[in-house]
């Protein structure tokens, strides 16, 4: 069955430094992954997509790679700050399908 | 900013009851979807509707669930006899169909207790 896998639960890193978060796929060839922010009790709020055919996005302190050889997505945060504290979801499509969501990874931004 | 709303934030009831989620989508968006999460689990994916009708059902969505296009502006999940296992967050989305696989916009979601 088709499978995001978020494998780390949780990362602590200290204020300023740069956040990497790993997803990965398998039985699975996604055209979009995309990255949320969930904080405790809310939705997801959406934060970047990109597609297959696309190396890299950013946006302000975020950016997101896309790697269909090793099946595999890397979410960035530089000058990470405490504010940034919070679960991040990884999600894919092929489109037209509903997203399929990863556990998440809950960061946690030390001062 | 629009915003997916959903009513109500607390439901609590017992075990064999009906309960009705509300969700108001974003006005100009056609895609609608419920997503549930088990506390300390993933957000699932529960059904998706188009065009007046389900597009697509997990395995998840069994006869109990039930989701309707009221009116013009209301989107409903009906469980009709909760169980425990029903006890979950229930998030309702809605999307843009014209920006493509953009614009996912969630609602802060139904804390659903079945006791």
């Amino acid at each position: 069955s088709q499978k995001i896998e978020q494998n780390s639960e949780a990362l602590n890193i200290q204020e300023g430094k740069t956040a990497t978060l790993t997803c990965n796929y398998t039985n699975y060839s996604p055209a979009y992954l995309q990255w949320y922010r969930q904080d405790p009790g809310r939705g997801p709020v959406f934060l970047l997509l990109i597609r297959e055919n696309e190396k890299e996005k950013r946006k302000e302190r975020l950016k997101v790679t896309f790697d269909t050889t090793l099946k595999q997505s890397l979410f960035h945060i530089t000058a990470s700050q405490p504010a940034d504290s919070a679960t991040y979801l990884c999600a894919a499509t092929m489109g037209n399908t509903p997203l399929v969501f990863g556990k998440g990874t809950r960061l946690s931004v030390i001062a | 900013e629009p915003e997916v709303t959903q009513t109500p934030s607390h439901q609590v009831t017992q075990m064999g009851q009906e309960v009705i989620l509300r969700c108001v989508p974003i006005s100009n968006h056609l895609y609608f979807y419920w997503y549930r999460q088990i506390l300390g689990q993933k957000v699932e994916f529960l059904v998706s509707f188009y065009n007046n009708e389900i597009s697509e059902k997990s395995e998840i969505f069994d006869d109990q669930f039930s989701v309707e296009r009221p009116d013009g502006s209301n989107f409903t999940l009906k469980i009709r006899s909760t169980k425990l296992e029903d006890s979950a967050m229930y998030f309702c989305a809605s999307r843009d169909a014209n920006r493509g696989p953009y614009g996912y916009t969630f609602g802060s979601g139904t804390r659903l207790t079945v006791v």
